[in-house]
């Protein structure tokens, strides 16, 4: 079985902290992808990697940062946090190739900032 | 822009069948994923279309109509752990899945 894990399950920090949000993948995907999922709005890709080394910006980038050194691991970074920055992350893998590969999510992380 | 819609939330009894829409506007289609949501957990994997038709899994059926943007979660003798958000999301043509806000199940007895 796919397993994503994710480093925290619940997170309470301070506005202005910086923050990392770990993801490990045991499956030897190429594919890695950081959403945050708020109520009433669909899931928002933050970042996503498609390589070691390699990332590419999604819909909402603003205010995070991401980190790829090695293929199983996928890290978020909140440079300087802040209270709208307060969500479910959830992170993502999948195969490599453009073809129709399903994504398979870690348990998320809910962040919550003061 | 690109948009996907689903309803907010639902309700069905128990041994029921209950149909989820899912219409969207997308730039470009290269399939439409549904995946299932418990709270406080990740989504997992449902079901792809990528062509028009029916596609039958056990209790669980989508459907897709790609010229009318159109999809559907059917989903047949409802038990109360069919509680749980379904989600739509279509992939398009940058092969990046653009998600709706889920439909919230709710099963009563």
């Amino acid at each position: 079985d796919v397993k994503v894990t994710q480093s925290s399950r619940y997170l309470v920090k301070r506005t202005g902290e910086k923050v990392f949000l770990e993801c490990v993948q045991d499956m030897d995907h190429e594919n890695m992808f950081w959403y945050r999922q708020d109520p009433g709005l669909g899931l928002r890709l933050i970042y996503f990697s498609y390589d070691v080394k390699m990332k590419e910006k999604g819909d909402i980038p603003e205010g995070y940062s991401v980190s790829r050194e090695k293929k199983e691991r996928f890290s978020l970074i909140l440079e300087s946090a802040s209270t709208n920055q307060t969500s479910m992350y959830l992170c993502a893998s999948s195969l490599g190739g453009a073809d129709y590969n399903e994504q398979f999510f870690g348990p998320g992380t809910r962040l919550t900032v003061l | 822009g690109q948009n996907i819609d689903q309803p907010t939330e639902m309700t069905a009894t128990e041994g029921a069948i209950v149909q989820i829409n899912c219409t969207y506007q997308t730039s470009g289609f290269n399939g439409l994923f549904w995946y299932q949501q418990h709270a406080g957990e990740a989504p997992t994997f449902l079901s792809y279309n990528v062509l028009d038709g029916l596609e039958e899994k056990g209790r669980f059926s989508s459907f897709l109509s790609r010229s009318k943007g159109y999809s559907y979660l059917l989903l047949k003798e409802l038990q109360m752990k069919d509680s749980a958000s379904y989600l739509c999301a279509v992939m398009d043509s940058n092969y990046q899945l653009i998600w709706g806000a889920g439909t919230k199940l709710i099963i009563k007895p």
